[in-house]
């Protein structure tokens, strides 16, 4: 499983798009990049998931270079409820999700 | 999306003893699920693979005589802990893929285990 490396916290004001960039240079070519929030004592919960270049859904962005090497996790005008720790995952696409190695996270912080 | 439980939410046991979690999806089946453990402030840590109908696949570290898994069936996973120590007081996590390709996983609700 490719190791991934975030920045360990980050804070941002409601209202503000926050950018989290993880890094993944051992990506593999079966590899997605998967990203999660957890909010303190509850599991993780699916945020979005991408192979390459910019997918959408109705809560983030996720961008992806030609490269894959890093990715981009976007959150438009955040709010006081998005502040949690977001996880960066990168596993093969024909194993289960589930089996998933962990990295230490962001903490974003969202102030008032 | 599919619905990932896990029962008790939170349980305070005596030095000794056993305790037993367990994890069902709710609106699909799961040939396997996976636990994880949760120090504070830390990151989640892989410690199982459950396989319904075999063995549990252990990672490095884990005792697998301490940390009892059953998958009975296509809905049901269990971790017992067994003669637990204040050291095992943890956040447990089961998860569960959806059953398609590269796609997320579900997640449980997590068990707070404070051992006393």
């Amino acid at each position: 499983l490719a190791k991934t490396t975030q920045p360990i916290s980050m804070d941002s004001y409601e209202g503000q798009e926050v950018n989290i960039t993880c890094s993944h240079n051992n990506i593999a070519t079966n590899d997605y990049i998967t990203w999660y929030q957890q909010f303190p004592s509850q599991g993780p919960r699916f945020i979005i998931q991408g192979y390459k270049t910019k997918v959408t859904n109705e809560v983030a962005s996720l961008f992806i270079p030609a490269d894959r090497k890093s990715s981009t996790l976007s959150l438009p005008r955040v709010s006081l409820s998005d502040t949690a720790v977001y996880y960066c995952l990168v596993g093969d696409a024909n194993t289960n999700a589930g089996k998933s190695t962990f990295g230490d996270g962001t903490t974003l912080t969202v102030k008032p | 999306g599919a619905v990932v439980s896990q029962h008790p939410s939170w349980v305070i046991c005596k030095s000794g003893t056993s305790v037993k979690i367990e994890c069902r999806s709710l609106d699909f089946q799961a040939t396997t699920m996976f636990w994880y453990r949760q120090f504070p402030k830390q990151s989640l840590m892989l410690m199982a693979t459950s396989n319904e109908g075999s063995k549990a696949t252990y990672e490095q570290g884990v005792e697998k005589d301490k940390f009892l898994i059953n998958h009975a069936s296509l809905t049901l996973s269990t971790l017992t802990v067994t003669s637990a120590h204040p050291e095992d007081s943890s956040f447990y996590i089961c998860s569960a893929p959806s059953g398609r390709l590269h796609t997320e996983a579900f997640f449980g609700q997590g068990t707070r285990l404070t051992v006393v």
